[in-house]
């Protein structure tokens, strides 16, 4: 499977900046997806970053709030922008092979002070 | 509102013993069912996936699917303390990319 490498591995951040996520894979993916794990909970799909044009968001997520970028095939960034208590949260990227089948980053535990 | 159950746990089975997690799901659309390990502070790593009715082994793990009960379990033989995690199940949306997942069963290992 691929390897996915994410930066920051964490960080604590001030409420009402921004922090931008870094997503690395080490070889060409169609598809890659940014996930939430907030505390004790399970994964809730973000977005799915599209190479060339705007990333698709899921209900409950805006443009806005997550803009992501897809440069090319084997990088993405998703940003957390004007942060809250509420945005501390593990930040997954994930990538999807030929088999169909999701492989994820390490993540990026973010907390919000 | 397409829906992954799981029983939160903690599933608490004995040292070589056989752990049986289960998973029900809402979307008779799906096609692919994935099983994830997640040990505290990781991230979900890929143990199982299943498409077709019936079992399929892998090592000690077991991936069972009825898609007409819209179940699907997961079993491991020989349980060891290496297995204590979390494991999340998660089914595709409507055979699209898109992944649902459960909330997880915690299971624990005693040695």
């Amino acid at each position: 499977s691929a390897v996915i490498s994410q930066k920051p591995s964490r960080d604590i951040c001030q409420r009402g900046t921004s922090l931008t996520i870094q997503c690395q894979v080490d070889s060409q993916v169609t598809m890659m997806f940014w996930y939430r794990q907030q505390p004790g909970q399970s994964l809730t799909l973000i977005a799915t970053a599209n190479q060339g044009s705007e990333a698709t968001y899921e209900s409950g997520f805006v443009i806005d709030k997550f803009p992501i970028s897809r440069p090319n095939l084997t990088f993405s960034t998703l940003t957390v922008s004007n942060m809250s208590p509420e945005d501390s949260s593990i930040y997954l990227c994930s990538v999807e092979d030929l088999r169909d089948e999701q492989f994820f980053g390490p993540g990026t535990r973010l907390t919000v002070l | 509102q397409k829906e992954v159950e799981q029983n939160s746990g903690p599933l608490s089975v004995p040292e070589g013993a056989i752990a049986s997690l289960n998973c029900t799901y809402s979307d008779r659309g799906s096609q692919s069912f994935f099983w994830y390990r997640q040990y505290s502070g990781k991230s979900p790593e890929l143990i199982m996936f299943i498409y077709s009715n019936g079992d399929k082994e892998d090592g000690r793990f077991t991936a069972q699917l009825n898609k007409a009960s819209q179940y699907v379990s997961l079993l491991i033989r020989d349980s060891q303390p290496s297995d204590s995690a979390t494991y999340l199940c998660a089914v595709n949306e409507d055979s699209s990319y898109k992944l649902i997942f459960g909330s997880g069963t915690r299971l624990l290992v005693r040695p």
